[in-house]
Formats: structure tokens, C-alpha cells, sequence
């Protein structure tokens, strides 16, 4: 099973801030490497997938990075809506599917 | 409305069962593969079991493996998942979720969740 350690665990931040999350895998998961956000009391929502491609509907201030063993997800500008907490799962041929632990991004 | 539906939650005791389902609607239900995806309240996101499009091919979380059936009926745009065995570490929001079209194994669609608590 392919383990995915995010940090840091809690994201202290202002609005307008950028913020700079990671995502390492325990093996190479090639590009395939997905980003959730998910805000209390909702389902998780499907932010980045292939380590950089933006999902449907999904603001450009949201950015993906990485290959391999090392990702990171981008937040250029926060703004308010943006804090949450943010899940990586990976979804290539090693089975079964995992996420990481999550990182909270919270108001400073 | 593009959504999915779950049902089938509640109270049940070690060693017991349960049948959830997972009602989706708004799009072609056949042409996408599931999952099931659970969160303990509180804590991170665990992905349980996914099927293909069809339902002849099953993924199956290593912890939920003997245990845990998953099965589709794309007559009825339902997805399903038949728990055995239950046991408390199973206590968790169960969320349906939706495949991308082109990367199945990524979810774009997720229900609201059910919640099923294991307890005596």
C-alpha cells in the first residue's frame, strides 16, 4: 500500500496569502496524484488531478506540482472560501486507492 | 440535477451487517466507474471499494477485503454496497463517489454521505 504523508499538518494563514502544501508518497506514483478540498459538514471536492490539471469549474489560483515521490498543491491567493482542509490521493495501478492524512489551511 | 444519493445507514452491532445504496442521477450512470469512500467523523478520508463501469471488475481496501461487496445495477442507476462482519472501526460517514470520465479512479461527484455506526 502506497502511503502519503501531507504537511504540514495545520496551515497557518491570512487572506491573500499564498499557500504551499505537500504531498510524498512512500513510492512513486508517477503523475497520478489528485487534490481535494473539503470544508465542514460537506463531501470532498476534486480540486487538481495528474499531479497539474485543474478539475472542471476549479479557480486558477488552485495549482498543482510534482512527479514521482513529491507533490505540492498551490493556493496563490487565499481567499476566504479557501480555508479548509485539503486532501492528496493517489490513483495509479497500485491497489488500493489511498489519501493522505490532510492539511488544514486556518485563518491566522 | 448531476447527484448522488446515499441510503442505508444507521446503528448496527458488532458482527452485524448493513446494505447501503447509492442512488445517482443527472448523468449516464453506466458509462462511469464508483466508489465507495468512508471518513470516521473527525478524521481522514479512507477509499473502501470501487467498481469498473460494467460492475465485473472490484477494487477492494485492504482493511474491508472478505468483508465488504460492492455491486452496481445500471438498470437503476444504483450503486450498492453490502457490509458483513461489522466491526466498530467501521463506524464512518460513507460517501458514493463518481469517476472521472477519463481517469476513473479520481472522484469528481460525491453524495452527501451516510453515516453507519457500529456499537453494542
Amino acid at each position: 500500500e502506497i502511503v502519503l504523508t501531507q504537511s504540514p499538518a495545520t496551515l497557518s494563514l491570512s487572506p491573500g496569502e499564498r499557500a504551499t502544501l505537500s504531498c510524498r508518497a512512500s513510492q512513486s506514483v508517477n503523475s497520478y496524484l489528485g487534490w481535494y478540498q473539503q470544508k465542514p459538514g460537506q463531501a470532498p471536492r476534486l480540486l487538481i488531478y495528474d499531479a497539474s490539471k485543474r478539475a472542471t469549474g476549479i479557480p486558477a489560483r488552485f495549482s498543482g506540482s510534482g512527479s514521482g515521490t513529491d507533490f505540492t498543491l498551490t493556493i496563490s491567493r487565499l481567499e476566504p472560501e479557501d480555508f479548509a482542509v485539503y486532501y492528496c490521493q493517489h490513483r495509479g495501478s497500485n491497489w488500493p486507492l489511498t489519501f493522505g492524512g490532510g492539511t488544514k489551511v486556518e485563518i491566522k | 440535477e448531476v447527484q448522488l444519493l446515499e441510503s442505508g445507514g444507521g446503528l448496527v452491532q458488532p458482527g452485524g451487517s448493513l446494505g447501503l445504496s447509492c442512488a445517482a442521477s443527472g448523468f449516464t450512470f453506466r458509462s462511469f466507474a464508483m466508489s465507495w469512500v468512508r471518513q470516521t467523523p473527525g478524521k481522514g478520508l479512507e477509499w473502501v471499494s470501487g467498481t469498473d463501469t460494467s460492475g465485473a471488475t472490484t477494487y477492494y481496501a485492504d482493511s474491508v477485503m472478505d468483508r465488504f461487496t460492492i455491486s452496481r445495477d445500471n438498470s437503476k442507476n444504483t450503486l450498492y454496497l453490502q457490509i458483513n462482519s461489522l466491526r466498530a472501526e467501521d463506524t464512518a460517514i460513507y460517501y458514493c463517489a463518481k469517476g472521472l470520465l477519463f481517469s476513473s479512479w479520481y472522484f469528481d461527484l460525491w453524495g452527501r454521505g451516510t453515516l453507519v455506526t457500529v456499537s453494542s
